[in-house]
């Protein structure tokens, strides 16, 4: 079946700590997102990617990072300088450009909690 | 810059019909969407309606848009307790990169 993966979806980390979340996906799609999800606040964009080899910030990104060597994975560092970083990370994929709805496609999300 | 509005929360009963409302700024958005978040999961798309359009239909959902005032509602009829759910609206301005703005979600409560 075709679509998102996001793991792991519980990661518990100490203050001080990076800690990486994956991003698989197998729909093709050119473009690729990272999303952060807090209460009441709804979805804000950490950091898109284009096409492979290429990323923007998007928002929010300090205090993350991320790669994109291949098209089919985009994972996402949340690095120790990210000062509240307990949240529900999204990740999602679409397939830009004219002609296309431009939906986005989302993964299962990983609930991040720092203790 | 770019705003979505919703309000937080909605409860309904069983079998009456919802209606999720969602003002946006900017006036060069190409398409509008709602999206379903489920507890615990990612968001799926329910439905889109394109920025020269005023209605849209399907199956129990109803959306309208009014592009003088910036408002886009989402009316469900005959809202079952599975249509629990937070309801995001969000909007897409077209170009070589599609950014997407979503809103800040309304919790839709069913009591049976």
């Amino acid at each position: 079946d075709g679509g998102i993966t996001q793991s792991p979806k519980y990661l518990f980390r100490k203050e001080g700590q990076n800690v990486t979340l994956s991003c698989e996906q197998n729909l093709n799609h050119d473009a690729m997102y990272w999303y952060r999800q807090d209460p009441g606040q709804g979805l804000r964009l950490i950091y898109y990617s284009q096409i492979v080899n290429d990323f923007q910030k998007g928002d929010i990104a300090e205090g993350y990072s991320v790669s994109r060597e291949k098209k089919e994975s985009f994972p996402l560092t949340v690095t120790s300088a990210q000062k509240n970083p307990t949240a529900f990370y999204l990740c999602a994929s679409s397939t830009p450009g004219f002609g296309n709805t431009g939906e986005l496609f989302f993964g299962e999300g990983s609930r991040l909690t720092v203790l | 810059g770019e705003d979505v509005e919703q309000s937080l929360f909605l409860s309904v009963r069983e079998g009456d019909s919802s209606v999720i409302n969602c003002t946006y700024t900017d006036s060069s958005s190409t398409y509008l969407y709602w999206y379903k978040q489920e507890p615990g999961a990612g968001l799926q798309l329910l439905t889109y309606i394109f920025s020269n359009m005023d209605m849209k239909q399907d199956q129990r959902l109803t959306v309208l848009l009014n592009k003088k005032d910036k408002h886009l509602s989402l009316r469900i009829a005959d809202t079952q307790t599975g249509d629990s759910a937070i309801y995001f609206c969000a909007e897409s301005i077209r170009g070589g990169y599609q950014k997407v703005t979503f809103g800040t979600g309304t919790k839709l409560q069913v009591i049976p």
